[in-house]
């Protein structure tokens, strides 16, 4: 099983709600990361957790929050959000988080921001 | 200037052309990975190169590590083919990915 998975495909909410994205791997890697992508752009890195520990922060404002439950699932929840925060959000894991590493990229969630 | 350059931005073939992209970069890096995106979402990794050339189908990446480039070619095109190819480099100093702005490939029937 080579596959990441994201879930939901797509999510609508305003600027007041709260809601979660979800990722899940079970390909037995170790390190997994979100991204965030707007139109005609590449992607820009969020987060990164290695053997479930955040690592990597790129300065993300706080109404982002990520989780690792486990070492298959990544979360982002999200609270009070800006119209601008609207985007595709990716998901990736590797073996180890070493730059060598294929990363494995999830379909996203396509986040709009009413 | 961006770290990762690629060129060209755009490009619009025909069905069985050949199609070279490259790309450009200015940082010391430990891997460079190709990817593409189709329409719509999820991005897949097309290769991994540290040195020389790898050969996966129809699609070839070369690096030239002296010069700091490397380009994909794609033979026989077909219009399946058409997506956003993403070259994006590890920098020596971190694993994190820098991303090049992407190719826009359009191959035509």
């Amino acid at each position: 099983d080579t596959e990441v998975t994201q879930t939901p495909k797509h999510l609508v909410m305003g600027m007041t709600n709260k809601k979660s994205l979800k990722c899940e791997q079970h390909m037995g890697h170790r390190a997994m990361y979100w991204y965030k992508q707007k139109a005609k752009k590449p992607p820009e890195l969020m987060f990164v957790y290695s053997y479930e520990k955040l690592s990597i922060n790129e300065s993300v404002p706080s109404r982002f929050s990520p989780e690792c439950p486990n070492s298959s699932l990544l979360n982002l929840h999200l609270h009070a959000l800006q119209p601008e925060d609207s985007a595709l959000y990716l998901c990736a894991s590797s073996q180890e988080g070493a730059g060598s590493d294929t990363q494995y990229f999830g379909p996203g969630t396509r986040l709009t921001v009413l | 200037k961006n770290e990762v350059e690629q060129s060209p931005q755009n490009l619009t073939a025909q069905e069985g052309e050949f199609i070279t992209i490259n790309c450009s970069y200015s940082v010391g890096i430990s891997a460079l990975h190709w990817l593409q995106q189709h329409p719509g979402g999820g991005i897949v990794s097309l290769f991994m190169l540290s040195s020389g050339k790898k050969k996966h189908g129809r699609l070839i990446a070369t690096i030239n590590i002296q010069e700091k480039h490397s380009s994909l070619h794609i033979t026989a095109s077909h219009p399946r083919d058409s997506a956003v190819y993403i070259c994006a480099v590890v920098g020596g100093a971190t694993n994190k990915l820098i991303f090049g702005t992407g190719t826009l490939l359009a191959v035509q029937p």
